[in-house]
């Protein structure tokens, strides 16, 4: 039980353009997600809290314009990175909160994004 | 300020031995605390988590350990195995915390070595 799969596992796109990413709970429903980022050698860094049907809570210092987050569905969450730039690159990974009670995370495998 | 701190970076022990990982806090509204591995280019994957109410919670060959007073949690493998050779982070939540958010250590680099 608690899988999360994310799609694409890697994409390689050019400057400028956009990429959709999808987090979805299996076995799961998820009323909150959360986008983290991780950069080489580094710790996970949140990106932001998706709360199904609601607007997502961005960290400080995340741009939201640049980071689009929908929680539409109990299992589907998507980030989009518009106008993405080199600098964008980067191991997308997102999580779903359990639904035991307790603050446990599912995570995704993971999204590889190089930007040319 | 890091509220949770993992100040070994990297720990190497012999197969078969018994590996320590160690964990400190400072937030003393932490009361749900959790070990997640994680191998390069792949998500995190849960371990083993604690609630404050305990001081100890075993599964199979894992067992964490929290000591509140001293706001320190350690993670003990035994026997630890090659295929244990990973990062290992701490994670901290309060479950009074109305975004569910973990706060996470900066991992610690694990080397099984046969």
């Amino acid at each position: 039980g608690a899988v999360v799969s994310q799609h694409p596992s890697w994409v390689i796109c050019k400057s400028g353009t956009s990429v959709k990413i999808e987090c979805r709970s299996l076995d799961f429903q998820a009323t909150t997600m959360f986008w983290y980022r991780q950069f080489p050698k580094q710790s996970l860094m949140l990106m932001a809290t998706s709360n199904e049907g609601s607007k997502a809570t961005y960290e400080q210092g995340v741009e939201k314009d640049k980071f689009l987050i929908n929680h539409a569905s109990l299992t589907l969450s998507t980030l989009t990175v518009t106008s993405a730039h080199p600098e964008d690159s980067s191991f997308y990974i997102c999580s779903a909160r359990g639904t035991s009670g307790l603050n446990t995370q599912y995570f995704g495998p993971g999204t590889r994004l190089t930007v040319l | 300020d890091q509220q949770v701190k993992q100040n070994s970076p990297s720990l190497s022990v012999q197969e078969g031995r018994i590996s320590i990982l160690n964990c400190d806090y400072t937030n003393s509204m932490f009361d749900y605390f959790l070990w997640y591995k994680k191998y390069p280019a792949e998500g995190p994957t849960f371990l083993i988590s604690i609630s404050s109410i305990k001081d100890k919670n075993e599964d199979g060959r894992f067992t964490v350990f929290l000591n509140k007073s001293a706001k320190h949690l350690s993670l003990h493998i035994v026997p630890s195995q090659p295929g244990d050779s990973a990062v290992y982070f701490c994670a901290a939540s309060g479950q009074g915390d109305s975004n569910y958010q973990l706060i996470w250590g900066a991992g610690t680099k694990l080397i099984i070595k046969p």
